[in-house]
């Protein structure tokens, strides 16, 4: 079975704070991608990766960045966190055309 | 309009009977089309692909796929109160690494 791990399941953080979200899958997939899920907006893409140091926008990059340095780990990065990036992060892996497989979810709080 | 459009329900249904899901997308050139489950709480969870226009049956779970009208439809048979969840249609808009494109989910309610 796929195995997509990431790090927290819940954090805590302060407006301001540069915020790492990490995530590692087992399947030697290519496609990794963040997504947050918010109420009554649903799932929205934020950044996805093709290959390792390859990243491309998804629908609202906006306050984001992330890092692949390695194929099998994709971080999403918070470079100043503000009380609106509070949500759910999920983050999933595929192979190209293939259906993607979802980590647990980090449910994150700005404060 | 749109990406992905689905009745966000509730859709209530008695257990045993068929539910059905519906799904409109407006990219004509979308090519892969999946249905997720998610629980309360949890993250989506893939149940159901389909990719060329027809029916793809996998237990109680039937996809249906008209590219034609773009409209993707999931049917669950003698539903169970275990299958009340969100379900979420997603669309590939373009071949290859593009993330997916979600509707909002239809939440799924079977009563006992």
């Amino acid at each position: 079975d796929v195995k997509v791990t990431q790090s927290s399941r819940y954090l805590v953080k302060r407006t301001g704070e540069k915020v790492f979200l990490e995530c590692v899958q087992d399947m030697d997939h290519e496609n990794m991608f963040w997504y947050r899920q918010d109420p009554g907006l649903g799932l929205r893409l934020i950044y996805f990766s093709y290959d390792v140091k390859m990243k491309e926008k998804g629908d609202i990059p906006e306050g984001y960045s992330v890092s692949r340095e390695k194929k099998e780990r994709f971080s999403l990065i918070l470079e100043s966190a503000s009380t609106n990036q509070t949500s759910m992060y999920l983050c999933a892996s595929s192979d190209r055309g293939q259906p993607q497989h979802f980590g647990d979810g980090t449910r994150l709080s700005i404060l | 309009q749109k990406e992905v459009e689905q009745n966000s329900g509730p859709l209530s249904v008695p257990e045993g009977a068929i539910a059905s899901l519906n799904c409109t997308y407006s990219d004509r050139g979308s090519q892969s089309f999946f249905w997720y489950r998610q629980y309360s709480g949890k993250s989506p969870e893939l149940i159901m692909s389909i990719y060329s226009n027809g029916d793809k049956e996998d237990g109680r779970f039937t996809a249906q796929l008209n590219k034609a009208s773009q409209y993707v439809s999931l049917l669950i048979r003698d539903s169970q109160p275990s299958d009340s969840a969100t379900y979420l249609c997603a669309v590939i808009r373009r071949g290859g690494a593009d993330g997916l494109t979600f509707g909002k989910g239809t939440h799924l309610i079977i009563q006992p």
